[in-house]
């Protein structure tokens, strides 16, 4: 079975602060995706990044960096110079077998990010 | 065109009416998904569609049916539905592979009263 904890429930910033989400997974398959996803307030969530478990090279988008360790099963999210439409709900999320032919999408319990002007 | 469409965007309905939730892709995806999501808590998968076979279905009461009439839309017809299914359905759609992103629509708010 797989499991993805947040355990940060809400966070809250001032503009231009940087801010890390943490994410822990747990599975026992050896190839997965770890993904962030973005919900505002609107309802949609916003795909934003991705890693598979072979590739622990972390990297840099823009505002958005990620830091995947295998050895301590974390995939943490960063955002630099947070902005007020940055606020959302963040979510953690795992990809891995399920059985059959078929793969599913855990979420974390997801992370309220509220930044303040 | 990366967008899922789903309507209604709201809907209200009584515990003894029959309505349907739509989805629409055009993205060529090949699975589609229905998830739930109660207020302050992560979506919950209810159905996977793959190749317009279910291929998942999270046991889910059977108030709930889904449909995929073709490889661009997916229905969720609902039926004597109870208050505690209020919620925000969301459907999504994806390559189907283990590591191709998940596209959302906006979701269907649905209150049952």
């Amino acid at each position: 079975a797989q499991k993805v904890t947040q355990a940060q429930t809400e966070i809250s910033v001032v503009e231009k602060e940087d801010v890390t989400l943490d994410c822990v997974y747990e599975t026992r398959d050896t190839t997965y995706y770890l993904f962030w996803y973005k919900q505002p307030p609107s309802g949609e969530l916003v795909f934003l990044i991705r890693r598979n478990s072979f590739d622990e090279q972390n990297e840099i988008s823009g505002r958005y960096s990620w830091n995947f360790q295998k050895s301590t099963s974390s995939f943490n999210f960063t955002i630099t110079a947070s902005q007020v439409v940055d606020s959302a709900v963040y979510f953690c999320a795992l990809s891995a077998y399920s059985g059959g032919s078929n793969y599913k999408l855990t979420f974390g319990k997801g992370t309220l990010l509220t930044v303040n002007p | 065109d990366t967008e899922v469409t789903q309507t209604p965007k709201h809907l209200v309905m009584g515990m003894t009416n029959k309505k349907s939730l739509k989805c629409e892709q055009h993205m060529g995806h090949r699975a589609m998904y229905w998830y739930k999501q109660k207020a302050k808590k992560p979506p919950e998968l209810m159905f996977v569609y793959s190749y317009e076979k279910l291929s998942i279905n999270e046991s889910v009461p059977s108030r709930f049916s889904p449909e995929c009439p073709n490889s661009s839309l997916l229905n969720l017809h609902l039926h004597a539905l109870q208050p505690e299914d209020s919620a925000l359905y969301l459907c999504a759609s994806s390559q189907g592979d283990r590591g191709s992103e998940a596209f959302f629509g906006q979701g269907t708010r649905l209150t049952v009263v």
